[in-house]
C-alpha cells in the first residue's frame, strides 16, 4: 500500500445518490490534490490543497464538493452525477504545492454512475 | 498555458526490442519535467524529474532525456514486467501543479 489510501476502491452510484471519496496521507505532505482520470486523456485537476486551503478550483462542476478537515485527510462528496462523470479519481500529495517529485498518488477510486 | 503531448499512444514491443517514447512540451520557464508509470488499477509512480536541457536520468532498463522542447523515455531491452502506462508532466513558470500528457501505453510482449 503506498503512503496515499484511498477508499472505496470501487463505487456504482445511481444519478440522485450522494456518495463521497475519501483520501489519506500518511506522508506529511502540505499539499493534496484531486485528479479525474478518463481514458486517453490526460490527468484533469480538479481541486487542490495546500495547509488545508483550497487554492485551485479548476472550473469544476458544483455537482462535485471537496472537503479538507486537515492536513492529512481530503475527501470529495458527489451528487446528482452524470453518467460522463464515471472515471478513475485520484487523490495525490506532495511535501508542497508543484513538488512534482514528491508527487504520491493513490490507487484511485473506479467510480460508475449509472 | 503549459502543454504537453505524448506519443505514441500506444506501442507493442517484443521482448528485447528497445524503444523510445517521446513528449513534447510547451511551456514558459520549465522547472521540471516528471516521468511516472501507472499500472492497470493503480495510481501513478514517480520515476525520473529533469531540470535542463542535456540533462540524463537512469534506472534499470529506462533512461530519460531531455531537450528544449521534448523528453524521450528510452527503454533498452524492455521485459513483460516493463508493461505500463508512461506519463510526463511538467511544472512551468508560476504554476503550482503540474501539467499531464495522456500517456503511453506499453505493452511488452514475452
Amino acid at each position: 500500500e503506498t503512503g496515499v489510501t484511498q477508499t472505496p476502491r470501487h463505487l456504482v452510484m445511481g444519478m440522485t445518490n450522494k456518495k463521497s471519496l475519501k483520501c489519506e496521507q500518511h506522508l506529511g505532505h502540505n499539499a493534496m490534490y484531486w485528479y479525474k482520470q478518463s481514458a486517453k486523456k490526460p490527468l484533469e485537476l480538479m481541486f487542490v490543497y495546500s495547509l488545508e486551503e483550497r487554492v485551485e478550483n479548476n472550473s469544476v462542476p458544483s455537482r462535485f464538493s471537496p472537503e479538507c478537515p486537515n492536513s492529512s485527510h481530503l475527501f470529495l462528496h458527489l451528487h446528482t452525477l452524470q453518467p460522463e462523470d464515471s472515471a478513475l479519481y485520484l487523490c495525490a500529495s506532495s511535501q508542497d504545492l508543484g513538488q512534482g517529485n514528491s508527487y504520491t498518488f493513490g490507487s484511485g477510486t473506479r467510480l460508475t454512475v449509472v | 498555458e503549459d502543454q504537453v503531448t505524448q506519443s505514441p499512444e500506444a506501442l507493442r514491443l517484443q521482448e528485447g526490442e528497445s524503444s523510445s517514447l517521446n513528449c513534447s512540451y510547451t511551456v514558459s520557464g520549465l522547472r521540471g519535467l516528471f516521468w511516472y508509470r501507472q499500472d492497470p488499477g493503480k495510481g501513478p509512480e514517480f520515476l525520473f524529474t529533469l531540470y535542463s536541457a542535456g540533462e540524463e536520468k537512469e534506472k534499470e532498463r529506462l533512461k530519460a532525456t531531455l531537450t528544449k522542447k521534448e523528453s524521450f523515455l528510452h527503454i533498452t531491452a524492455p521485459k513483460p514486467e516493463d508493461s505500463a502506462t508512461y506519463l510526463c508532466a511538467v511544472l512551468g513558470g508560476s504554476a503550482r501543479q503540474l501539467t499531464f500528457g495522456s500517456g503511453t501505453q506499453l505493452t511488452v510482449l514475452p
